[in-house]
C-alpha cells in the first residue's frame, strides 16, 4: 500500500530491553521524522534524517538511536527502555523538509 | 520552554457555529505556520498553513488568521460539523516543526 507506515502499532515491553520500531514510506520522500506525543507536551521531534545516511538530532534524542541505511526505512531505537519512554511514537516525511509533513499512524509503546 | 502555545486543552462549539482555536508563539524567527488535525489512533494530517508573510489564508470552511505583532495565530472552522471533533495542533517553523501542546475540539450537535 501507497503512504507512510508504522510498524508494530502496539508494544509493551519491559525496562531495559532494546525496543524498534519501524517506520516505511512509499513516496521516495527525502526528509523522514520521529515524534513523540505526550500529554501536555504536544509532538516533541526525537530525530529526523534530511536523506539516506544523514540523521540529526531533535528535541529529545536522549535513549534513541536511528538509522537510514534506505531512504524509505526510518528505524527508531530504544536501546534499553525506560518507563519515561511510554508513549505514542508518530514517524512523518516530507518531500524537502520544507513542505508538509506526512504522518504515519503512530505506535503506542508500553514500558513496564 | 515551550515556544509553541495552546491555552486552551479543550472547546466545545454546537454545530453550524464557529470554532476558534487559538496558537501563541514566542519565537519571531518562526516563517511558516500550519496546523495539523488528530483523531484517534490515527496520525495528525496536515489542514491548512500560512507563510509569515500572509496574515490570512482561506480554504473552505477553515481559515487561518497570523497577527504577528501579537505573535498569536487562530484557526476558523465555519460552519463547525460532527466530523470536525478531534484535536488539531498549531505548528511552528525554522527549519524543524515545533508543536503547539493540542486543543481538543468537540462539535455538540
Amino acid at each position: 500500500d501507497a503512504g507512510i507506515t508504522q510498524s508494530p502499532r502496539y508494544k509493551i515491553t519491559e525496562t531495559g530491553r532494546q525496543v524498534t520500531l519501524m517506520c516505511h514510506q512509499t513516496w521516495s520522500h527525502s526528509y523522514m521524522f520521529w515524534y513523540r506525543q505526550d500529554l501536555g507536551h504536544g509532538l516533541r521531534l526525537i530525530y529526523y534524517s534530511a536523506a539516506a545516511d544523514i540523521t540529526d538530532k531533535g528535541e529529545v534524542p536522549d535513549g534513541y538511536v536511528v538509522s537510514r541505511s534506505k531512504t524509505e526505512n526510518f528505524p527508531l531505537t530504544l536501546e534499553s527502555a525506560t518507563r519515561s519512554q511510554t508513549s505514542v511514537y508518530f514517524c512523518a516525511s516530507s518531500p524537502n523538509g520544507l513542505e508538509t509533513q506526512y504522518f504515519g499512524p503512530g505506535t503506542r509503546l508500553l514500558v513496564l | 520552554d515551550q515556544q509553541v502555545k495552546q491555552n486552551s486543552p479543550s472547546l466545545s462549539v454546537q454545530e453550524g457555529r464557529i470554532s476558534i482555536l487559538n496558537c501563541d508563539y514566542t519565537n519571531s524567527m518562526f516563517d511558516y505556520f500550519l496546523w495539523y488535525k488528530k483523531y484517534p489512533a490515527e496520525g495528525p494530517t496536515f489542514l491548512i498553513s500560512i507563510s509569515s508573510i500572509k496574515d490570512k489564508n482561506e480554504d473552505g470552511r477553515f481559515t487561518v488568521f497570523l497577527n504577528k505583532s501579537a505573535k498569536h495565530l487562530s484557526l476558523h472552522i465555519v460552519p463547525s460539523q460532527p466530523g470536525d471533533s478531534a484535536v488539531y495542533f498549531c505548528a511552528a517553523r525554522i527549519q524543524k516543526l515545533t508543536f503547539g501542546t493540542g486543543t481538543r475540539l468537540t462539535i455538540i450537535p
